[in-house]
């Protein structure tokens, strides 16, 4: 156990639904991380949250939004899903807002059908 | 734009092999280079190289940075099946803290 926690690991979902994804990082990290892999892609960033705080953003989707709550976990929020959307999602925290060796969560797999 | 790139894409090898993986990057501000050991599902954080010429070592696995060439390579001697894996190479710069994946070598290791 990492200590990263995703919820829930397996998500199966219509095209044009909208789903929530939950992370809850290893005790004391401040910074969340979100990424996704898609099949032959490698890890893509999608966002980061510090301390409640965006951070940092990347080629994350208009469709697509997180936040970060007060008690530090963050939810990644994914609506109108394509089936492109189909991949795994991943949470990783880190105890500072610097990416340095952060530790990842065991994901969400996400299929859209 | 930041990139990492990773070779081979996938390896074959038996038992006892050595095997060297590679990873060049273009990372604005470059910080650090990190590899991570992926199996069934989240990537395990395996080395962090900052300075070049510095070689990390754990156990079997060893791994190098050269900031000059933009590039580092992991080294696996006497691999084991319990190897077998993907081996991410991400390179963190001044942009955010984000990290940039390469999309990984697949590794199989062949009793």
């Amino acid at each position: 156990d990492s200590g990263v926690t995703q919820t829930p690991k397996h998500l199966i979902t219509a095209t044009g639904q909208r789903v929530t994804l939950r992370c809850s990082p290893r005790s004391g990290d401040l910074s969340v991380y979100w990424y996704q892999q898609s099949l032959d892609q490698g890890l893509q960033f999608l966002i980061q949250y510090y301390n409640g705080e965006e951070r940092a953003k990347g080629n994350i989707l208009e469709r697509f939004s997180a936040q970060q709550f007060p008690d530090l976990h963050s939810e990644l929020n994914l609506s109108s899903l394509e089936l492109g959307d189909s991949a795994l999602y991943f949470c990783a925290s880190s105890p500072r807002d610097r990416a340095y060796g952060y530790t990842f969560g065991s994901g969400t797999r996400l299929t859209v059908v | 734009e930041d990139k990492v790139v990773q070779s081979p894409l996938s390896l074959v090898v038996h038992e006892g092999d050595t095997v060297t993986l590679n990873c060049s990057y273009e990372v604005t501000n470059f910080r650090s280079l990190l590899w991570y050991k992926q199996e069934k599902k989240a990537p395990t954080f395996l080395f962090m190289l900052t300075s070049s010429g510095i070689e990390k070592k754990s156990g079997r696995l060893s791994s190098i940075l050269d900031k000059k060439e933009l590039f580092s390579i992991l080294n696996i001697t006497a691999t084991q099946t319990g190897d077998s894996a993907i081996y991410l190479c991400a390179a963190g710069g001044s942009s955010g803290d984000k990290l940039t994946f390469g999309t990984g070598t697949r590794l199989a290791v062949r009793p």
